[in-house]
């Protein structure tokens, strides 16, 4: 089956700085990667998706980029806030299976 | 619109009892996915299901969890009997269609049942 893998578990950045988060997928055959903010004791909620059909999404502060040939895709989180502290996953879909990732937890510091 | 329903929201047992679990999807969602998180780690997809049929439940562990989607709408998850290591939220979700058919494909979840087996 697939195997994501996300990097890194942790990470603090200075509010307003750059976060970058990646995740390599192991399964050709996927062609959706989601990825969810979950806050604390809350359900995961979508932030933002790219297809394998596209290299990279935008969506305000937030970007996606997706190399399908080296099977990665990256979150990136511009212009921090406090706001932005949660744990990220990313995930990766067949169609027929749905793997997420293991987690990022994220700090912004202010 | 109303939420992916689920119920209860927290359950503790002792070890061997049985518990199930149940969720109401967003309504016309065909596709239904319930979920454990164990503390500390990512959502592992336990079965999905499109309408009433399983698509996936490879991730299973059948000889003591089983789900049913029995007229394509609610599903219970049920653990008979439950171990230590079934502590988690499960999480239930439904997407309009299966993720990665369809740009409609986006999974919303319910708030979760936390499970404490004691």
């Amino acid at each position: 089956g697939e195997n994501v893998e996300q990097h890194p578990s942790t990470l603090s950045v200075q509010e307003g700085d750059s976060a970058v988060i990646k995740c390599t997928y192991s399964d050709s055959a996927s062609n959706y990667f989601p990825w969810y903010k979950q806050e604390l004791g809350k359900r995961p909620q979508l932030i933002i998706d790219i297809r394998s059909n596209v290299g990279e999404k935008k969506d305000q502060r937030i970007a996606v980029t997706l190399n399908k040939t080296a099977k990665h895709f990256s979150l990136h989180i511009t212009e921090t806030q406090p706001e932005d502290s949660a744990v990220y996953f990313c995930a990766a879909s067949t169609g027929n299976q749905f793997y997420f990732g293991t987690g990022t937890s994220l700090t912004v510091i202010p | 619109e109303a939420g992916v329903a689920q119920s209860p929201r927290y359950k503790i047992i002792e070890k061997r009892q049985s518990v199930a679990f149940w969720c109401n999807p967003i309504s016309g969602h065909a596709t239904l996915y319930w979920y454990q998180q164990i503390l500390g780690q990512g959502p592992k997809l336990l079965i999905q299901f499109q309408n009433n049929g399983v698509v996936d439940d490879s991730q299973l562990p059948k000889d003591r969890f089983s789900a049913e989607r029995l007229k394509g709408v609610d599903s219970t998850l049920k653990i008979q009997p439950a171990k230590l290591e079934d502590s988690a939220v499960y999480l239930c979700a439904s997407s309009l269609v299966a993720s990665g058919r369809a740009s409609t494909d986006t999974q919303y979840f319910g708030p979760g049942t936390r499970l404490t087996v004691l």
